[in-house]
C-alpha cells in the first residue's frame, strides 16, 4: 500500500522558519495537502494543491513540491503554531488516499 | 457556516456493531463527497472511507473493507458508517469530513469534532 513519510518531529525557536517534509513516490504526479491538528482539536486544512492557502490561513504558511517531496514551510513560526502536521495525497490510481504519519512541531 | 456533527460513538465489545452518523449543515450536502477518517489514541490520521455525492462511488481502506459500510441520505443531509465485526484496533476518534474535488483526488476541507469509538471487553 502507498505511504507518505514525514519526520516525527521538528523543533524551532519563535520567529524561525520551520520546514516539514513529506515524501512519496506518487508526489511527482499527485498534489499534496497539509493539515494542522492542535491538541484535542479536529484537523484544519492549511495548504491544498501543493501550495494554495485556504482563506483565513496566515501568510506565513506556504507549501511547495518538487519530485518525490512536498514541503510545508512556516516562516516566522509562532508559539500558537505548535501542533501536529499531516501531509495527505493519493496513490497513482487516484482512488485511495493516504495521510503521512504526522510531524510534531515544537516552537519554543 | 459549514457544520459537521458526529454521533453514535461509544463502548462496544469485540465482534460487536455500531452505527455512526454525521449531520451536515451550512452547505449543499448533495453536491459533495463525504468521508470518514479515524485517529487511534495517540496516533496519526487514517482515512477509512469516502462516498461520492450521489452515493454511486465508494472506496474503503483495506483495514475496514468487508466490515464497514458507508452510506448517505441526501434528503436528510446525513452521512453514516455501519461498523460490524469490530476489533480492538478499531478504537479511535472517528471524524466526518467534507470532500472537495481537487485536480487529481478529493481532499477534506471541513471536519467535524469527532466521536469516540472504544472496542473493549
Amino acid at each position: 500500500s502507498y505511504e507518505l513519510t514525514q519526520p516525527p518531529s521538528v523543533s524551532v525557536s519563535p520567529g524561525q522558519t520551520a520546514r516539514i517534509t513529506c515524501s512519496g513516490d506518487a508526489l511527482p504526479k499527485k498534489y499534496a495537502y497539509w493539515y494542522q491538528q492542535k491538541s484535542g482539536q479536529a484537523p484544519v486544512l492549511v495548504i491544498y494543491e501543493d501550495s494554495k492557502r485556504p482563506s483565513g490561513i496566515p501568510e506565513r504558511f506556504s507549501g511547495s513540491s518538487s519530485g518525490t517531496m512536498a514541503t510545508l514551510t512556516i516562516s516566522g513560526a509562532q508559539v500558537e503554531d505548535e501542533a501536529d502536521y499531516y501531509c495527505y495525497s493519493t496513490d497513482s490510481s487516484g482512488n485511495h488516499v493516504v495521510f503521512g504519519g504526522g510531524t510534531k512541531l515544537t516552537v519554543l | 457556516q459549514v457544520q459537521l456533527v458526529e454521533s453514535g460513538g461509544g463502548l462496544v465489545k469485540p465482534g460487536g456493531s455500531l452505527r455512526l452518523s454525521c449531520a451536515a449543515s451550512g452547505f449543499t450536502f448533495s453536491d459533495y463527497y463525504m468521508s470518514w477518517i479515524r485517529q487511534a489514541p495517540g496516533k496519526g490520521l487514517e482515512w477509512v472511507s469516502y462516498i461520492s455525492s450521489s452515493g454511486s462511488t465508494i472506496y474503503y481502506a483495506d483495514s475496514v473493507k468487508g466490515r464497514f459500510t458507508i452510506s448517505r441520505d441526501n434528503a436528510k443531509n446525513s452521512l453514516y458508517l455501519q461498523m460490524n465485526s469490530l476489533r480492538a484496533e478499531d478504537t479511535a476518534v472517528y471524524y466526518c469530513a467534507r470532500g472537495s474535488s481537487g485536480p487529481d483526488s478529493i481532499y477534506f476541507d471541513y471536519w467535524g469534532q469527532g466521536t469516540l469509538v472504544t472496542v473493549s471487553s
